[in-house]
């Protein structure tokens, strides 16, 4: 199974880039990267997913080195709304569903 | 779309009592998952169905709970009988095969007591 390892906690300010990073060393060759956000009292709400290299979206970015032992998920001028549990997770997109895991997740505190 | 609609947000009850929680995916979506989330073990994936056919119960706790999708758009997980470490909260999320990640429900709050 693809295990994750990102920072328990973070804190950042309003209008700040935050990055956080994940580590999946043992990540297959068939695994994408996927990331969520939770805020309380609602489920997990997909915010980007990748593969290799860079990818953007409207909300953030991903950046995905070239052996894919780690991803970086930039969430650029953030505000206090982005305070939230980010969860990253690797797994093939739907062969092995069962195999994709929620780690512990990132709280990430963004102050005024 | 409504996004993936789940029922009730809140269920109190009494061990040993029968618990059914409620499920419409997203129309289209041929994926339906259903997780507990509780601070001790986090998320924790249950069961997944694939075209209303359940394709892994490996995450199901044990024989007490139960989950069925008569058709494409409703499932259901019944726990009989519930028990106090039950308590949790439960999402269900649906997926079609594109990279749009899962989308979940707003989730049960269970509380047994």
């Amino acid at each position: 199974l693809a295990k994750t390892t990102q920072p328990i906690s973070m804190d950042s300010y309003e209008g700040q880039e935050v990055n956080i990073t994940c580590s999946h060393n043992n990540i297959a060759t068939n695994d994408y990267i996927t990331w969520y956000q939770q805020f309380p009292s609602q489920g997990p709400r997909f915010i980007i997913q990748g593969y290799k290299t860079k990818v953007t979206n409207e909300v953030a970015s991903l950046f995905i080195p070239a052996d894919r032992k780690s991803s970086t998920l930039s969430l650029p001028r953030v505000s206090l709304s982005d305070t939230a549990v980010y969860y990253c997770l690797v797994g093939g997109l739907y062969s092995s569903a069962s195999k994709i895991i929620f780690g512990s997740g990132t709280r990430l505190s963004i102050r005024p | 779309d409504a996004g993936v609609i789940q029922s009730p947000r809140h269920e109190v009850t009494e061990m040993g009592q029968e618990v059914t929680l409620r499920c419409k995916p997203i129309s289209g979506h041929d994926y339906l998952f259903w997780y507990r989330q509780t601070m001790m073990r986090g998320l924790e994936l249950l069961i997944y169905f694939n075209n209303n056919v359940p394709i892994d119960d490996s995450g199901m706790p044990e024989d007490r709970f139960s989950a069925k999708m008569p058709n494409a758009s409703f499932s259901t997980l019944k726990i009989q009988p519930s028990e106090p470490r039950d308590s949790a909260v439960y999402f269900c999320a649906s997926s079609n095969r594109t990279e749009d990640g899962y989308t979940f429900g707003s989730g049960t709050r269970l509380t047994v007591v």
